[in-house]
């Protein structure tokens, strides 16, 4: 079935330092995905994308891991600081689907601590 | 940067009653969606809209709901006869072409009394 989850609900984090957010996602079918940031009161913004043909993208002091053998995709911020608390979303374009919907995660909570 | 604007930003409506979701997408993108977040829980899927009709729509997208591009700007999600349980953020996206990005508006909080 679709589904698309994240391991931690929240994470808390030093400022300076390294986060690292987890996605797993079920459809072996899938072959693209994004990561988005959600601050409050306000709608997903777009971080980063991967495809399926990638193991790894790199952006501004992010980083997106795709491990195809287990299913499963990581957001990584370098540096972590105050304005990067947000509800980050994994999402998957529904792999059966060709209307691009997308499909979501819980969410992680990220809290960086000054 | 061009974006999706939606309004109003918070909409207060007595149950029973009909509702109209705004957005304006982003001017060169072809593909339309809403998506709706309950509080505290993951974003979900409602409708795609592409070529002026339905593309795909959730089981959530009942007889309740239609949308509706009524120009070359607009594109609109109404509600008919709000439930309480249609308290949610709504959130309009649009695409410019497939396997890229969906760009979302900040959403319209829907609170039905």
């Amino acid at each position: 079935g679709e589904s698309v989850g994240l391991h931690l609900p929240t994470l808390s984090v030093q400022e300076g330092d390294n986060s690292i957010i987890n996605c797993a996602y079920s459809n072996s079918a899938s072959d693209y995905f994004i990561w988005y940031k959600q601050e409050s009161g306000k709608g997903p913004q777009f971080i980063i994308d991967i495809r399926s043909n990638m193991d790894k993208r790199q952006g501004q002091r992010v980083t997106v891991l795709l491990n195809k053998t287990v299913k499963h995709l990581s957001l990584q911020i370098a540096a972590t600081q105050p304005g990067d608390s947000a509800v980050y979303f994994c999402a998957e374009k529904a792999p059966y689907s060709n209307t691009g919907k997308l499909i979501f995660g819980q969410g992680t909570t990220l809290q960086v601590k000054p | 940067e061009p974006e999706v604007t939606q309004t109003p930003s918070h909409q207060v409506t007595q149950m029973g009653q009909e509702v109209i979701l705004r957005c304006v997408p982003i001017s060169n993108h072809l593909y339309f969606y809403w998506y709706r977040q309950i509080l505290g829980q993951k974003v979900e899927f409602l409708v795609s809209f592409y070529n002026n009709e339905i593309s795909e729509k959730s089981e959530i997208f009942d007889d309740q709901f239609s949308v509706e591009r009524p120009d070359g700007s607009n594109f609109t999600l109404k509600i008919r006869s709000t439930k309480l349980e249609d308290s949610a953020m709504y959130f309009c996206a649009s695409l410019g072409q497939a396997n890229q990005p969906q760009h979302f508006g900040d959403g319209t909080r829907l609170s039905i009394l």
